[in-house]
């Protein structure tokens, strides 16, 4: 079985630039995750998708970071304009059951160097 | 309120020697309770979990059983490696919220 897919895998910017993630969940998953992981820190959510619904988002910054699921499958997030805080690693998440229950399944991970 | 208390890190150590990571929650009702592992430069992934009072998840030699009585699930392995070298966390499953996690560093 596929794992969750993530891409790209490092990417480093400018602030003020822009830049957008990709993440395949695993095939069947209704619920994704996008979790934000700064060094030294545990992740921390950002938006959860249950299909193409917005579950949470109430940590997602939403002046400069926008995720979307449109078909219910794939999702991208993105941050415009970036600043120098979100140097980050950018984890996507998913899982076969409801909101708040059962093992989530996380891709490597996509790492973020704002200069 | 729903929350979580994992040990502080680093936690350093010598091969063979036992780990104990604790690990409680507060909560109002039972919630699965699971320890993911992130070793350097890797996502999350699950190690262990167990569902309802007194069980016991195990797996690449760590356990933890999940203690009602006390609201801990504590990870426990008897002779540690090298290449379990990574940042530990506990997770109940009421919470999509993971803490700082516990480092764990093996020495030879």
């Amino acid at each position: 079985e596929a794992g969750v897919a993530q891409s790209p895998r490092y990417k480093i910017i400018e602030k003020r630039q822009s830049v957008a993630f990709w993440c395949n969940p695993i095939s069947g998953h209704a619920t994704l995750y996008w979790y934000q992981q700064i060094l030294g820190q545990g992740p921390k959510l950002l938006i959860q998708f249950q299909n193409n619904g917005v579950v949470d988002d109430s940590q997602l910054p939403k002046d400069r970071f926008s995720a979307e699921r449109l078909k219910g499958v794939d999702s991208t997030l993105k941050i415009q304009p970036a600043k120098l805080e979100d140097s980050a690693v950018y984890l996507c998440a998913s899982s076969l059951l409801t909101a708040n229950t059962g093992e989530l399944f996380f891709g490597e991970g996509s790492r973020l160097t704002v200069l | 309120g729903n929350s979580v208390t994992q040990m502080e890190g680093p936690v350093t150590l010598s091969e063979e020697a036992f780990l104990t990571i604790n690990c409680t929650y507060t909560a109002t009702g039972y919630p699965s309770l699971f320890w993911y592992v992130q070793y350097p430069g890797e996502g999350l992934q699950l190690l262990l979990k167990a569902t309802k009072a007194d069980d016991k998840g195990s797996n690449k030699g760590f356990e933890a059983t999940y203690r009602k009585e006390t609201t801990s699930f504590h990870l426990e392995k008897g002779s540690v490696q090298v290449s379990d070298s990574a940042v530990y966390f506990c997770a109940p499953d009421f919470k999509l919220i993971f803490g700082a996690g516990t480092r764990l560093a093996v020495h030879p």
